[in-house]
């Protein structure tokens, strides 16, 4: 079974500074990781997305993640916190080709403070 | 133009009742899916349809019953409605079942339950 990890319920960033999302996972395969972010009362939105290659993948609005296969990690991070990214973030993994189930994690809520 | 929308947005209604929530997308996609999140904002899988084929039919009381009339719609039908059915569901789309594809998320159904 599939399973995601995002340990901390919430994360607390001042505006202008690093921000770092945790997630890690479990598949039994390739993993095919996911970011995607929810604002209030919408629908999640896709970020980014490890499928194979470049370890460091980047996406929308500036967030990047970094893919490490030792660790089942896949953390997501901006360089630049900004107060309109605060939203509840979720990670998710699929087993790889021919896998079309997605597990999420159970969010993090990111909270940028001016 | 909305590409995955879901009507109604909200539904409020009594115990026992039966509902439907209807599903679109308008962008060419393969796959749809159903997604419950719940009050902790915790997202599971219900339901997926792959060109109108089930593909995917997690542990769901049977009172909850998807139609698909074409791979651009896929509506949910939620018979004797309970106190527990009060969530946000969510509709979502890709372009394929290949794991790799990023799921397209409506802004969701707010389902209360009187």
């Amino acid at each position: 079974a599939q399973s995601v990890a995002q340990p901390e319920d919430q994360v607390n960033v001042a505006e202008g500074n690093p921000l770092t999302v945790k997630c890690t996972y479990s598949v039994s395969g390739n993993p095919y990781l996911f970011w995607y972010v929810q604002y209030p009362n919408r629908g999640l939105q896709f970020l980014l997305k490890y499928i194979t290659g470049d370890n460091l993948v980047k996406g929308s609005y500036g967030f990047e993640a970094e893919f490490n296969k030792s660790q089942t990690s896949f953390h997501l991070k901006k360089p630049s916190a900004l107060v309109s990214d605060s939203a509840l973030y979720f990670c998710a993994v699929t087993s790889g080709a021919g896998s079309y189930q997605l597990t999420f994690g159970k969010g993090t809520k990111l909270s940028v403070i001016p | 133009d909305t590409a995955v929308s879901q009507t109604p947005k909200y539904l409020v209604t009594q115990m026992g009742n039966d509902k439907s929530i209807k599903c679109e997308q308008n962008l060419g996609h393969d796959t749809m899916y159903w997604y419950k999140q719940d009050s902790k904002k915790f997202l599971k899988i219900m339901f997926s349809y792959n060109n109108k084929e089930l593909i995917i039919n997690e542990t769901v009381p049977n009172r909850f019953s998807p139609k698909s009339p074409d791979k651009a719609h896929l509506n949910l039908h939620i018979n004797s409605l309970e106190l527990g059915d009060s969530a946000v569901y969510f509709c979502a789309s890709s372009q394929t079942t290949g794991g790799s594809q990023p799921q397209h998320f409506g802004d969701g159904t707010r389902l209360s339950i009187l």
